[in-house]
């Protein structure tokens, strides 16, 4: 089965920029999805088809995807942007979902 | 606009049945595909199960394969998650999605708490 990799945890100081990766084998053939998910609450989409943000979210996140790699990027990170995020793919060829294990965000 | 209210969920002894329900509001359900997604305490998210939008084609994660079934009542605008023969492991909060274009997640519920318990 398709594995996800992320690491677990990232640290950043409020207005700097943030990057989690999701590792995956040649990941960038696939589709890649952001959810946040902040303590206590239901996820949330964040990124959706590698780079795309819903209109709701602000344009401080972004997505890339290339090789074995794809990266949420941050900008200008806040206080409210601490969360633990998860990247996403469906995987053809066991008809199912995989998540990765998540990367929790820490605003110092 | 669009709402996921999932209900049915609580304690329950391993070996039982339990039914989740997912009523959704803003959207009609016959025409988008469903997803099921779990939490364990203190854990990732795991994908439970999906019923695509033809209302036919139903896939589960591997861990729930034969015990757990999708469905959905189009008449009530709601999805089901029917999970028999419980485990310990299957404790956790369950939470119904939208699925966009067979693609990703575009709206979550708030989820219902599982706690598979003796």
């Amino acid at each position: 089965s398709y594995v996800l990799t992320q690491p677990p945890s990232v640290s950043v100081a409020p207005g700097q920029t943030a990057r989690m990766t999701c590792r995956g084998n040649k990941i960038e053939s696939k589709s890649v999805h952001w959810y946040q998910q902040r303590p206590g609450q239901a996820p949330v989409l964040v990124v959706f088809d590698d780079g795309d943000r819903p209109s709701v979210i602000p344009d401080r996140f972004a997505g890339s995807n290339s090789g074995n790699t794809a990266t949420l990027t941050i900008s200008r990170v806040e206080v409210g942007d601490e969360a633990d995020y998860y990247c996403e793919v469906w995987d053809a060829t066991t008809d199912q979902v995989v998540f990765g294990g998540g990367t929790k965000l820490t605003v110092l | 606009q669009v709402q996921l209210v999932e209900s049915g969920g609580g304690a329950v002894q391993p070996g039982k049945s339990l039914r989740l329900s997912c009523v959704v509001s803003g959207f009609d359900i016959g025409i988008y595909g469903m997803h099921w997604v779990r939490q364990a305490p203190g854990k990732g998210l795991e994908w439970v199960a999906v019923l695509w939008y033809d209302g036919r084609s139903k896939y589960y994660g591997e861990s729930v394969k034969g015990r757990f079934t999708i469905s959905r009542d189009e008449s009530k605008n709601t999805s089901y998650l029917e999970m028999k023969n419980v485990r310990p492991e299957d404790t956790g909060v369950y939470y119904c999605a939208r699925d966009q274009d067979g693609d990703y997640l575009d709206y979550w519920g708030q989820g219902t708490p599982v706690t598979v318990s003796s």
